[in-house]
């Protein structure tokens, strides 16, 4: 199936660390993103992770990714109001085309 | 280095009506791929286009079309709108060389009364 799954709301204090997480289905997926989309504008790639690497850190942004469990997580450290979006995580399996395969999308609330 | 530009940002038709949208891509990309995002069905795929061919399709009814320009430019086109083909209609370009960074335009949203 093309199923990514991610739970639709996570809230977090101001300064926590926030974890988000994504299951997908396909084994065959290659490349695994994590998009940020902000209240009336497009998706901004925050990050993307090869299906051979364990994890990728990027300033604030840690992606781990568990290929045996199909698991994908984001986790952003001390987390701001600017961070406050809805987080998409994505798939794409195919080396013939760049169809991307997305989640619903987890809405990030930040608590003062 | 432009960003993807997607236009019109904004659009009201009526039911029946067709509709084209825009997309031009970053320099030097050459794939385009339209994505729908309503509430109730979060992102869908609708289809991508690689060097004016069309490469992959998702699961929209023929009323969905595109195409793309030899200056990589794409368009789409819905005809005969209906009210559940109002949504953020995202227009996505990439290198085209399989799996690479997809860099999405703002999206022009779609509203059919």
């Amino acid at each position: 199936g093309e199923d990514v799954e991610q739970s639709l709301f996570l809230s977090v204090r101001e300064g926590d660390s926030s974890v988000i997480n994504c299951t997908y289905t396909d084994s065959s997926s290659t490349y695994l993103y994590w998009y940020k989309q902000e209240p009336g504008a497009g998706l901004q790639l925050l990050t993307y992770i090869f299906s051979n690497m364990d994890m990728k850190q990027d300033q604030r942004l840690t992606v781990l990714l568990n290929k045996k469990d199909k698991h994908l997580s984001l986790r952003i450290a001390d987390t701001q109001t600017g961070d406050s979006a809805i987080y998409f995580c994505a798939e794409s399996r195919s080396a013939r085309d760049d169809k991307i395969i997305f989640g619903k999308g987890t809405r990030l609330h930040i608590l003062p | 280095k432009a960003g993807v530009t997607q236009t019109p940002r904004y659009l009201i038709k009526t039911r029946g009506q067709q509709v084209t949208l825009s997309c031009s891509p970053i320099s030097g990309h050459r794939s385009v791929s339209w994505y729908q995002q309503t509430p109730g069905q979060g992102l869908q795929f609708l289809f991508e286009y690689f060097s004016e061919t069309q490469r992959n399709k998702g699961n929209f009814p023929g009323r969905f079309s595109g195409r793309q320009f030899s200056n990589s430019r794409s368009e789409m086109n819905v005809s005969t709108l209906e009210l559940g083909d109002s949504a953020l209609y995202l227009c996505a370009s990439s290198l085209g060389n399989s799996n690479t960074e997809a860099f999405f335009g703002q999206g022009t949203r779609l509203t059919v009364v």
